[in-house]
């Protein structure tokens, strides 16, 4: 069985430009998350999604970031403009039911 | 304001001696808890996890305990293996959120 599949996998990008990631979860995880991790710490929630809803997104910066969950499956979640802080390690992760997360492996994003 | 700690930030061991690995949270609302590890340039695996109702866990080499008193949960690695050496996360679920805490790099020797 696929893991979680993520893209890209490193991206280096000048302040105020725009960036995208891409999710594709297992196959019938209806629920999808994005997290955010900064070095030293562990992951952060951005927003949680049940099939196309977003059911959680608190934590999400909302003058920055959006995201999307089209058709229930693949996601992407996106900056614009990105700012120097947002240099991290953005995490997707899919469950089936319960409370085990899988989590691809993660796009590390550089703001120079 | 920091609901999962994890307050060593590395734990070095000897290979075949026991790993543990300590977490506290503030939360008393939180169900479930998990711990997670991490290599370089993956995501976090699953491990291994305990609900709030029992108090111990064990799957092979690995074991969670739970101290509900103290919010303290700890895992330990009985015997470490080179291989385990990752950073290890501890995570509490709440209405199925899943909050983290800062993780500890566990390095075992040969």
């Amino acid at each position: 069985e696929a893991g979680v599949v993520q893209s890209p996998r490193y991206k280096i990008i000048e302040k105020k430009q725009p960036v995208a990631f891409w999710c594709n979860p297992i196959s019938g995880h209806n629920t999808l998350y994005w997290y955010l991790q900064n070095l030293g710490q562990g992951p952060e929630l951005l927003i949680r999604y049940e099939n196309e809803e977003a059911v959680d997104d608190s934590q999400l910066p909302k003058d920055r970031f959006s995201a999307e969950r089209l058709k229930g499956v693949d996601s992407t979640l996106k900056i614009q403009p990105a700012e120097l802080g947002d240099s991290a390690v953005y995490l997707c992760a899919s469950s089936l039911q319960g409370n085990e997360q899988f989590f691809g492996p993660g796009t590390r994003l550089t703001v120079l | 304001d920091q609901q999962v700690k994890q307050n060593s930030p590395s734990l070095s061991v000897q290979e075949g001696r026991i790993s543990i690995l300590n977490c506290d949270y503030t939360n008393s609302m939180f169900d479930y808890f998990l711990w997670y590890k991490k290599y370089p340039a993956e995501g976090p695996t699953f491990l291994i996890s305990i609900s709030s109702i029992k108090d111990k866990n064990e799957d092979g080499r690995f074991t969670v305990f739970l101290n509900k008193s103290a919010k303290h949960l700890s895992l330990h690695i009985v015997p470490s293996q080179p291989g385990d050496s990752a950073v290890y996360f501890c995570a509490a679920t709440e209405g199925g959120k899943l909050i983290f805490g800062q993780g500890t790099e566990l390095s075992v020797k040969p």
